[in-house]
């Protein structure tokens, strides 16, 4: 089974700290995705990789960053945290198919942040 | 560009009973069609999908999925719901153009009560 591993359930921050969320998948799959999550808003993709050091922005990447330096783990971060970032916060990953878009993604538990 | 529409954002309904969530989806080319379902405190868990062939999909836990392309629609559907059920489902398309992004839907709460 595919495994995704977030690093915090709960986190709880300051604004204008710096935050580093940490995803890892041990599956060797090539795509990694962030999501956040909210309430009426459903999942809206902040950012994705598709192979080490790549990364696509999202729908929302505003206020965001991304790290891929290593195949299993992808980092998102938070360069000033505000308030408006307070969110739950998902990861997935999937394999990657050139001609073939119908892998699905798995994903990890999730992060609820909270910037205070 | 795709996107989902999910009609509900709740639906009671009772144990034992049946329940459809409903899902309508906009894409100018073919898609692939997942639902997902999301459990407290949990991430997302792949329910069923659709790739191509029978429009019918059986899932887990008792779930299945009927595709309707004139319709465009990929409404779940479970004959008799347990307590359990209860969760936030959602569903989910993309296509085998540019990256394999997966557009969602907004999500319906399930609330299934004794």
């Amino acid at each position: 089974d595919v495994k995704v591993t977030q690093s915090s359930r709960y986190l709880v921050k300051r604004t204008g700290e710096k935050v580093f969320l940490e995803c890892v998948q041990d599956m060797d799959h090539e795509n990694m995705f962030w999501y956040r999550q909210d309430p009426g808003l459903g999942l809206r993709l902040i950012y994705f990789s598709y192979d080490v050091k790549m990364k696509e922005k999202g729908d929302i990447p505003e206020g965001y960053s991304v790290s891929r330096e290593k195949k299993e783990r992808f980092s998102l971060i938070l360069e000033s945290a505000s308030t408006n970032q307070t969110s739950m916060y998902l990861c997935a990953s999937s394999l990657l198919r050139y001609r073939d878009h119908n892998q699905p993604q798995h994903f990890g538990d999730g992060t609820r942040l909270s910037i205070l | 560009a795709q996107s989902v529409t999910q009609l509900d954002s709740q639906v009671p309904v009772f144990e034992e009973a049946p329940v459809e969530l409903r899902c309508n989806y906009s894409s100018s080319v073919s898609v692939y069609l997942f639902w997902y379902v999301q459990y407290p405190n949990q991430g997302l868990q792949l329910l069923l999908k659709y790739l191509s062939g029978s429009t019918l999909v059986k899932g887990i836990n008792g779930f299945e999925a009927e595709f309707n392309k004139s319709q465009t629609s990929f409404h779940l559907r479970k004959p008799s719901v347990h307590i359990s059920d209860t969760a936030e489902y959602f569903c989910a398309v993309t296509s085998n153009t540019g990256f394999q992004k997966l557009v969602f839907g907004t999500g319906t709460r399930l609330l299934v009560s004794p």
